[in-house]
This record gives structure tokens, sequence and C-alpha cells, in this order.
């Protein structure tokens, strides 16, 4: 079974803070994905990886960086965090090779106060 | 740019009813379509997958889709719900070129009466 973790299952930071969201799959996929869901929005893309080092921008990446360094492990990073961050952030990865099918983590609910 | 539409933002039925989940997408081509479901405060799971083939897709936990081309439509059915079956489901779908990316609808929250 794939295995999806996320670093927190809850976060609670302060506007301004910088703050990393950890995200760790155990199947070597090649692709990997950062999410944010709100209510009424579904999910939206922030950022995805289809390699190591390798990273395109999502629908909504303002805001928001990510890294790369190893095949398993795709952070994503608040440079500054503000309160309209604060949201339900979910992780997926996926093995590239066009089956498209994306494995989940159990998600990072952030509040930024 | 491939776009999912689910109509329903929340359905309530009874325990033992059937259900259906509509899910309309727009794609030129015939994309990949996919079900997840999202109990609270949990990831997304993978309900079903249609890639080509048979249009009457089978999932996990009793679950089917069909795929209606003419439709452009994935609706997902149940013959008989559980009260497990409460819970947010989400139909994605992806197109068969370029990169691997999903887009998702907004989603059909659930609830299930006695």
């Amino acid at each position: 079974d794939v295995k999806v973790t996320q670093s927190s299952r809850y976060l609670v930071k302060r506007t301004g803070e910088k703050v990393f969201l950890e995200c760790v799959q155990d199947m070597d996929h090649e692709n990997m994905f950062w999410y944010r869901q709100d209510p009424g929005l579904g999910l939206r893309l922030i950022y995805f990886s289809y390699d190591v080092k390798m990273k395109e921008k999502g629908d909504i990446p303002e805001g928001y960086s990510v890294s790369r360094e190893k095949k398993e492990r795709f952070s994503l990073i608040l440079e500054s965090a503000s309160t309209n961050q604060t949201s339900m952030y979910l992780c997926a990865s996926s093995l590239s090779g066009g089956s498209h099918t994306q494995y989940f983590g159990p998600g990072t609910r952030l509040t930024v106060l | 740019a491939q776009s999912v539409t689910q109509p329903d933002i929340h359905i309530t039925v009874s325990e033992g009813a059937s259900l259906e989940l509509r899910c309309n997408y727009s794609y030129g081509a015939t994309p990949y379509l996919f079900w997840y479901v999202q109990s609270p405060g949990q990831g997304l799971q993978l309900l079903l997958k249609y890639f080509s083939g048979d249009t009457l897709v089978q999932g996990i936990k009793g679950f089917e889709a069909e795929f209606k081309r003419s439709q452009s439509s994935f609706n997902l059915r149940k013959p008989s719900v559980h009260w497990s079956d409460a819970a947010e489901y989400f139909c994605a779908v992806g197109a068969r070129s370029g990169n691997e990316k999903l887009t998702f609808g907004t989603g059909t929250r659930l609830t299930i009466i006695p």
C-alpha cells in the first residue's frame, strides 16, 4: 500500500511566521502535489513536482514555495504566513507514466492567527 | 484545460436508500476520470477510476460509476447506502496528454439519516 505521511495533523502559527509543511511518500513516486482545501472550493493545486528539484506552479502558487531535494520528500513553505492561508493542506503522490492515480496524505489543518 | 462540475453541494439520503452523485466534466477528448471519498478530518481515498474500456466501473465499498461520453458525465452510484458512507465525495479529471495533474470538483457532502 502507498503511504503518504504529513508532518503535522494540526498546526497553529502567527502571522508573519515562516511555516514548513512536510510530506513523505514511501512508494518511489516521481510526482508529488500540494493542494489546499477550503469549503465550497474543493481542492486547488498549489505546486507540483515531477522529479527531484523540479517544480511547476499550480493554480494558486502566490504566497507559497516548495522544495524537493529528495524523491520521497516534498515540502511546502509559507514564507510569511497570513490569515488567509488558514486552510487544510493536502499532499499527494503519483507514479509517472500516465496512471494519474494520486494517493493522498491525511492532511494538515493550518491555522494562522 | 479540463474542468469538473459537481452540481450538488449537499445530499441527504436515508440509510438503505440508493445514491447517485453527479459529475460533469469539460475536456476535448476522453479524459481519465476519478472519484475520491474524504471522511471527516481525513485525506482523500480513491473509490474508483475510468481509463478506458467498459464504461461501467466498479470500485471499493460497493460503489460504481458510469462514463457517458454523450453527456460528459461520470456519475457515482450505490444501490444501498450505509451510515458509514457519510463523507465528502470528489470527482476529478485528468488529461491523457501533457502533465499528470488532476482537476477536482468542489465536492458533494453526503449525509445519511437513519
